[in-house]
């Protein structure tokens, strides 16, 4: 089956920044990839997507690009806020059971 | 709004008993989840249904149990035979059709032993 490895955190930054948080998968074929945010006490928001190889997802600063080479699609942001902190998951699609398998998740604090 | 609806926020259980958790959405999604998250950790599937009236195990479904009766409900049972039931319940639906389109998740319910 599907397998996603996230960098272990907690991350801590200062505001304004620049972040990366890694992620590498291992899957059959060219599944969607799908970073995911999580605040405290809250379910997941989807934070961004990208459906095939060299797709570049976005979205509120956050960027990821899909790389089948190295698979992997990294998350970035060139400058964290404060309300950027929480959890941020990463997460492939089994074609199969079209469900999700997620990474462990990675805390990220971001101080003022 | 629509969305997804889990209740309650917070579960509490004595050994030996059932419980259900509640999962409805008004998104008209064909597909609905269940994730199971412990702390510090991602989530893992517990049960999925692609259709009405019919629904599949995931990869921690001993102890668990599920229905699908209707599009929008999905409740979920952790059985006494569950022996580690603390954790935090995700509750996910998406469209039927492909596989790229995101899973979008209820606000979760928090499930502990007393």
């Amino acid at each position: 089956g599907n397998s996603v490895t996230q960098m272990e955190g907690p991350v801590t930054l200062s505001e304004e920044a620049f972040l990366t948080i890694n992620c590498t998968y291992t899957a059959t074929g060219y599944p969607s990839l799908f970073w995911y945010v999580q605040y405290p006490g809250e379910g997941l928001q989807l934070l961004l997507k990208a459906t095939k190889a060299d797709d570049k997802g976005s979205n509120k600063g956050f960027e990821a690009t899909y790389r089948k080479e190295t698979t992997s699609f990294h998350l970035e942001k060139g400058s964290v806020q404060v309300s950027d902190s929480a959890v941020y998951f990463c997460a492939c699609m089994d074609t199969g059971r079209r469900a999700l398998t997620f990474g462990s998740g990675t805390r990220l604090q971001v101080q003022p | 709004d629509g969305g997804i609806t889990q209740s309650p926020k917070y579960l509490f259980r004595k050994e030996g008993q059932n419980v259900t958790l509640s999962c409805e959405q008004n998104l008209n999604h064909d597909a609905m989840y269940w994730y199971r998250q412990d702390p510090g950790q991602g989530l893992r599937l517990i049960y999925y249904s692609q259709i009405v009236n019919d629904f599949q195990k995931g990869d921690i479904a001993e102890g668990y149990s599920v229905s699908r009766e209707k599009k929008e409900s999905f409740p979920l049972t952790v059985t006494s035979a569950q022996k580690n039931p603390t954790a935090f319940y995700l509750c996910a639906s998406t469209v039927g059709q492909g596989s790229n389109q995101p899973q979008h998740f209820g606000d979760g319910t928090r499930l502990s032993i007393l």
